[in-house]
């Protein structure tokens, strides 16, 4: 079974801070994505990133940065000089890959993990 | 206008009534799916549908129905709204073979009461 945990349920950082969130999970394939999400106040999830469980690079774009560690089974999130903007839910989730047409893509969420940039 | 369309986007409704949560899309994509959102408790999954012949239940099925009526029109109805279906919805898409976009997309939710 597929699990997805984001022990960090709040978090407050000052603008300017550094701030990691946390993403443990669990899956039994060998072949899997993980994902985070982004839902602002305004209530829309949006689309950050994807990861498939053969590519452990880690990535950065802008401020963001996503460690990747299958021996710990963690994908990790990074803010750098946070920002107001950035508070947010955060959602990581895991994908089973889709087995073709015929395949459903599991993806469990995790619960979230609000944050909130204090100016 | 918006890969993935939810109406209403706000709606209260009493207990007992038929209501209806529509989404649209314009991604072309086969898949679409129904999640409800419950603080501390993450999105988990209603129903989901490969094509408009398609269609399965996910992890919370109960108290709820959907039509497939065309590849890009996935509606939700719930036959009795009951207080505890209070949530916030969410449709999206999916197409596991684009390599660009193996994420979902989501529509930008319908927050429902029942009051």
């Amino acid at each position: 079974a597929q699990k997805v945990t984001q022990a960090q349920t709040e978090i407050s950082v000052v603008e300017k801070e550094d701030v990691t969130l946390d993403c443990v999970y669990e899956t039994r394939d060998t072949t899997y994505y993980l994902f985070w999400y982004k839902q602002p106040p305004s209530g829309e999830l949006v689309f950050l990133i994807r990861r498939n469980s053969f590519d452990e690079q880690n990535e950065i774009s802008g401020r963001y940065s996503w460690n990747f560690q299958k021996s710990t089974s963690s994908f990790n999130f990074t803010i750098t000089a946070s920002q107001v903007v950035d508070s947010a839910v955060y959602f990581c989730a895991l994908s089973e890959a889709a087995s073709g047409s015929g395949g459903y893509q599991k993806v469990t969420f995790g619960i979230g993990t609000k944050l909130q940039v204090i100016p | 206008d918006a890969d993935v369309t939810q109406t209403p986007r706000n709606r209260i409704t009493k207990t007992g009534k038929r209501i209806m949560l529509e989404c649209s899309q314009t991604k072309g994509h086969d898949r679409m799916y129904w999640y409800r959102q419950d603080p501390g408790l993450g999105l988990r999954l209603i129903y989901y549908s490969f094509d408009v012949k398609d269609i399965n239940k996910g992890e919370i099925s109960d108290g709820y129905s959907v039509s497939r009526q065309a590849q890009a029109k996935f509606s939700l109805s719930l036959e009795s709204a009951i207080p505890n279906q209070t949530a916030l919805y969410f449709c999206a898409t999916s197409d596991p073979d684009t390599p660009d976009n193996y994420g979902y997309t989501f529509g930008s939710g319908t927050r429902l009461t029942v009051v």
